[in-house]
């Protein structure tokens, strides 16, 4: 079956640094999103890595594992404005490529 | 740029009825994929649309229906309401369906009550 597993919720302080986790099964992979939403918004793309790798993007980096079903986004420098939910999704190509989405972490930044 | 756009933005409507939601894509976007999102749950994918054609469809009654319009816009419909498919609905459209890097962009969803 396809399976997207995140966090529910973590909490983190302003300045600091968080890694939200993802793992996933799905019977096909074709590359791997996170999205950010903020409570009562529409999410909005963070990044999308497809390679095993980190990759950079200002304040925010994002990390896969193919062989290990596995991602992770990294938050640096963390400010109140992070409070959302983070949701990682999986292209599956088993599946005629549609996108499959993990319920979502809600970070919670505390002063 | 104008992003997607989504009418309306609130519904209420009660059990038994049947509702429209619209959806109309960033320009040159040809894929539209809808959701449903409910609290404390993930979103929760209806169907894909790309060139008119219907890609993809999640796991929903056949009370859901779409469809998508030669400029690309889409609709999506739920007949015979139930209290369950209070939700908010997402309609989310890319440059090309499927098979690509190209992130989703979301439009600000359509809130439905059912009472």
């Amino acid at each position: 079956g396809q399976n997207i597993d995140q966090p529910t919720e973590m909490t983190a302080t302003e300045g600091a640094i968080v890694q939200i986790n993802c793992t996933y099964q799905t019977s096909g992979f074709n590359g791997l999103f996170w999205y950010q939403q903020h409570a009562g918004e529409a999410p909005t793309f963070l990044s999308y890595n497809v390679l095993d790798g980190l990759e950079e993007k200002g304040r925010f980096s994002s990390f896969l594992s193919r062989s290990k079903g596995y991602s992770y986004l990294l938050l640096k420098e963390l400010q109140m404005k992070d409070s959302a939910s983070y949701l990682c999704a999986v292209r599956d190509d088993g599946s005629n490529y549609q996108l499959i989405w993990g319920a979502g972490t809600k970070l919670i930044i505390k002063p | 740029k104008a992003g997607v756009t989504q009418t309306p933005r609130y519904l209420i409507k009660t059990r038994g009825q049947q509702v429209t939601l619209s959806c109309s894509p960033i320009s040159g976007h040809r894929s539209v994929s809808w959701y449903q999102q409910t609290p404390g749950q993930g979103l929760q994918f209806l169907f894909e649309y790309f060139s008119e054609t219907q890609r993809n469809k999640g796991n929903f009654p056949g009370r859901f229906s779409g469809r998508q319009f030669s400029n690309s816009r889409s609709e999506m419909n739920v007949s015979t309401l139930e209290l369950g498919d209070s939700a908010l609905y997402l309609c989310a459209s890319s440059t090309i369906g499927g098979d690509s890097s190209y992130e989703q962009y979301f439009g600000p969803g359509t809130r439905l009550t059912v009472t």
